[in-house]
């Protein structure tokens, strides 16, 4: 089973630049999840889909769009990147935001903003 | 104040000796706890899951679950170094008002 593809795997953007992170999921699930890791820190939300159709914003929303465009696909768009932006980004997916299932992790997307 | 704290960090045990990880969390409503490893440069990974009070042992982790003092932890007997990762503790729930409910994590280093 693929589980979490995320693409791409490292990206390098100039400041002012635009992308997107796109991630699928193969299990069917209603939850997805975008998060940045910075180095020795925990997780922090960015955006969430509790489910298709919806979105809302997590923690540190600024500065990024989300789209889940069916209930497999959630991309993230980064509109002008900034240096601020550089960090780890891990697409999850879980059954159920609020049941207690496992939240599944994609292999993370490693982005650098000069 | 975060939904989840985790002892900080890092914690080093050499080769063989128990490691011990623990969590508070602040929500009673809390019915069952995830514990996830992180290797460094990787994604995280459920490794327990404890849906009751009490103890659950899978292999040489055992995972404590103790809903009256809201605590939660995990042990790893006869550390390895491969065991050297960080661990993330996470209630049922993944958000809470928009935020992730995962612990910062306690990197643990087991030397040879």
């Amino acid at each position: 089973n693929a589980g979490v593809t995320q693409t791409p795997k490292f990206q390098v953007l100039k400041t002012g630049q635009s992308m997107t992170l796109q991630c699928a999921q193969d299990m069917n699930h209603n939850s997805m999840y975008w998060y940045r890791q910075d180095p020795g820190m925990g997780l922090r939300l960015i955006y969430y889909s509790a489910s298709e159709g919806t979105t809302d914003k997590g923690e540190v929303p600024n500065g990024y769009n989300v789209s889940r465009l069916n209930k497999r696909e959630f991309s993230l768009r980064l509109e002008s990147a900034a240096p601020s932006q550089t960090s780890v980004y891990f697409c999850a997916s879980s059954a159920r935001d609020d049941s207690g299932n496992t939240i599944y992790f994609g292999e993370g997307s490693w982005l650098t903003v000069v | 104040q975060k939904e989840v704290e985790q002892n900080s960090g890092p914690l080093s045990v050499p080769e063989g000796a128990i490691a011990s990880l623990n969590c508070t969390y602040s929500d009673r409503g809390s019915q069952s706890f995830f514990w996830y490893r992180q290797y460094s440069g990787k994604s995280p990974e459920l490794i327990m899951s404890i849906y009751s009070n009490g103890d659950k042992e899978d292999g040489r982790f055992t995972a404590q679950l103790n809903k009256a003092s809201q605590y939660v932890s995990l042990l790893i007997r006869d550390s390895q170094p491969s065991d050297s990762a960080t661990y993330l503790c996470a209630p049922p729930s993944s958000t809470n008002a928009g935020k992730s409910t995962f612990g910062d994590g306690t990197t643990l280093t087991v030397k040879p």
